[in-house]
């Protein structure tokens, strides 16, 4: 089944540099790769996503870019601000195993001051 | 608006007892609803979901069952609790079916096994 390989198990940043988070996967059929984000003790929103017909999306101060070839996608925090601290966990989801959404480990970011 | 909510908060039980979880969403009819399990310190891991009421698809086996019983309602059960199943448990839905859609998720069920 598919596998998600979540390269960074922590990133500290300073306030106003960019933070990326690395992600892989093995299922060639995934096409759907969202991120979500776990503050302390708290459950997960979502972030952003984007499907595998495009390579990069934008939504504000964070961008995906998804290589299908490499198999690899990642999440760019740019701007970093103190709430941007976070568990950030990336997933993918692929149909054919049964529509199952795989998650990554999770990258702890955090933002100094 | 939509609004997700489990019960109960956080639970302590002991070995080999039983266990009910459940979630409730309230402002969405017929909402696709998932069961995640996140271990401490570690990844979600998809259980259970559901995509009408009285169906529900495993994913994964963790000696665990779930049902719908109703469009709103979905719970997570097992007659004998195993150590391992101490964890964070996490209702969700989504507006489109299947795991490529954005999933809204509750505030969690905090269980611990003794």
């Amino acid at each position: 089944g598919e596998k998600v390989e979540q390269h960074e198990s922590t990133l500290s940043v300073r306030e106003g540099d960019s933070a990326v988070i690395n992600c892989t996967y093995t299922d060639t059929a995934s096409s759907y790769f969202p991120w979500y984000k776990q503050e302390a003790g708290k459950s997960l929103h979502f972030v952003i996503d984007i499907r595998s017909n495009v390579d990069r999306k934008q939504s504000q101060r964070l961008i995906v870019l998804l290589d299908k070839k490499a198999k690899r996608f990642s999440l760019h925090i740019t701007a970093t601000q103190p709430e941007d601290s976070a568990i950030y966990f990336c997933a993918a989801y692929t149909n054919s195993a049964g529509n199952k959404l795989t998650f990554g480990i999770g990258t702890r970011v955090l933002v100094r001051p | 608006a939509q609004t997700i909510h489990q019960w109960p908060v956080a639970e302590i039980k002991a070995v080999g007892s039983p266990l009910s979880l459940g979630c409730t969403i309230k402002g969405k009819s017929s909402p696709n609803l998932y069961w995640y399990w996140q271990a401490t310190g570690g990844t979600l891991q998809q259980l259970f979901y559901s995509i009408t009421v009285g169906q529900v698809e495993s994913v994964v086996q963790l000696n665990l069952s779930a049902s719908r019983p109703k469009d709103d309602q979905f719970i997570l059960s097992t007659e004998k609790l195993l150590l391992s199943h101490s964890g964070f448990y996490l209702c969700a839905w989504s507006l489109d079916w299947g795991g490529s859609a954005e999933q809204f998720f509750g505030p969690g069920t905090r269980l611990t096994v003794l």
